[in-house]
């Protein structure tokens, strides 16, 4: 089975400045989907970012990146220029892939809760 | 907003009773998930349908059910409810075909019992 950790159960940045949150997870696949959601006071569950495992190309969403490292199996996430609207628990989440069309659910690390400091 | 709808937004009720908890998917989205958030357990996947059959389980409990009808929304059936089943279910659902991979959340259905 996989498994995701993420280490840093509370980050906090300045407004502005440039925060990066970790993830790494355990696999024997080698084909297979990382993402990012973040999950403000609301509760709801927003994507933020997704990369596949097969593109050595890390991907990029405005002001956030990703830092895929696929031998070291980790998977960071880069938020540039912090604003207050960041301020959110952020999950680094593995999904498995497999020929045949189908998949099956996400497996979750436990969270980062980023605080922005104005 | 995701495009996957949930209702009732909020639930409250006693042990021993069973609620539905309801879910749209996404338009055009095969497959729907159901997944768990408690305050001590984080994130857990309980279950998903595609096209209307079970394609994978994980942590779901025998007192919860679910299903995927032809219209392609799935209802979530939690019997005998215990204190501990309160938490914040979502539904969630993926179109299972090129980039659709990705899942999208619905907002979450908030389960109380008392």
């Amino acid at each position: 089975a996989q498994t995701v950790t993420q280490s840093q159960p509370e980050m906090s940045v300045q407004e502005a400045e440039t925060v990066t949150l970790s993830c790494t997870y355990d696999t024997s696949e080698s084909d297979y989907y990382l993402f990012w959601y973040k999950q403000p006071p609301s509760r709801q569950m927003i994507l933020v970012i997704r990369q596949e495992a097969y593109k050595q190309q890390n991907a990029t969403e405005n002001r956030f990146s990703v830092n895929f490292q696929k031998a070291a199996k980790s998977f960071s996430l880069k938020i540039s220029d912090s604003q207050l609207g960041d301020a959110a628990m952020y999950f680094c989440a593995y999904r498995s892939y497999y020929s045949g069309g189908g998949a099956d659910g996400l497996t979750f690390g436990k969270g980062t809760h980023l605080i922005i400091q104005p | 907003d995701s495009g996957v709808t949930q209702t009732p937004k909020h639930l409250i009720t006693a042990t021993g009773q069973r609620v539905t908890l309801r879910c749209s998917p996404r338009s055009g989205d095969l497959s729907v998930y159901w997944y768990q958030q408690s305050l001590d357990q984080g994130l857990q996947f309980l279950i998903q349908y595609y096209n209307g059959e079970e394609r994978a389980k994980g942590n779901i409990l025998e007192r919860f059910s679910a299903q995927q009808f032809p219209d392609l929304h799935s209802e979530l059936n939690l019997s005998s409810l215990e204190l501990g089943d309160s938490a914040l279910y979502f539904c969630a659902s993926s179109a299972e075909t090129g980039e659709g991979n990705t899942i999208y959340f619905g907002e979450g259905s908030w389960l109380t019992v008392v």
